[in-house]
């Protein structure tokens, strides 16, 4: 059974790049049939897409946060990355990666347990 | 993108009670709509996905139904476990979820 861990700073300040690790045991980021995704959760409020990364290189991001977002893959550590830049206190969140179900792209079955991210100086 | 409308926000019920909860589409989307439960401090979990197919290992008292741009989880009898909050989400398309119901103790 796939287990997804996040890993990152816990507080970034303004204006610099968030960045969190996402690592995966029990499965291969390298498969074809997932989409390996970041969602991220207010406090307290709904889940919001961030994007995801498909066959190691393809990606999606959320138009919304496209300009800033950047999620990558390291095939050799079975991780995947993302990147937000000139974060704001909006940004302040728990930051969650996931997994799809096989051959879908947006039904998320696997999460790692979420991280939260505080914007602050 | 389908925007999914949820409600209600918050829903207040004791044991036993029957809950339902309604989520409508922007825009019809057949059956292509799951139902998340979410537990404080936890990650979302999928209950029911294609409109009305229950998740392996999710009880039976959770029921989906609908189709087009109006859906409905239901939850027959209302167990301690139960109270979280629930998400629909709409995944034949990029899409967001709904806005969440969080089921309380009344």
């Amino acid at each position: 059974q796939v287990q997804l861990q996040e890993s990152g700073p816990g507080l970034v300040k303004p204006s610099q790049t968030l960045s969190l690790t996402c690592t995966v045991s029990g499965g291969s980021i390298n498969s074809g049939y997932y989409y390996w995704t970041w969602i991220r959760q207010h406090p307290g409020k709904g889940l919001e897409w961030i994007g995801y990364i498909y066959n190691s290189g393809s990606n999606y991001y959320n138009p919304s946060l496209k300009s800033r977002v950047t999620i990558s893959a390291d095939m050799s550590k079975n991780q995947f990355s993302l990147k937000l830049s000139s974060v704001t206190a909006a940004d302040t969140a728990v930051y969650y990666c996931a997994r799809t179900y096989s051959g879908y792209v947006w039904l998320l079955e696997s999460w790692g347990q979420g991280t939260l991210v505080t914007v602050s100086s | 993108d389908i925007q999914m409308t949820q409600s209600p926000s918050t829903l207040s019920a004791s044991i036993g009670d029957r809950v339902t909860i309604t989520c409508r589409a922007s825009q019809g989307t057949s059956t292509w709509v799951a139902w998340y439960q979410q537990k404080p401090g936890k990650a979302p979990k999928v209950l029911i996905y294609k409109g009305s197919s229950l998740e392996s290992g999710v009880p039976s008292r959770f029921s989906g139904s609908g189709s087009g741009t109006e859906f409905t989880l239901t939850i027959t009898s209302l167990q301690p476990d139960d109270f979280a909050t629930y998400f629909c989400q709409e995944y034949n398309s990029y899409s967001n979820f709904g806005g969440g119901t969080k089921v309380e103790i009344k």
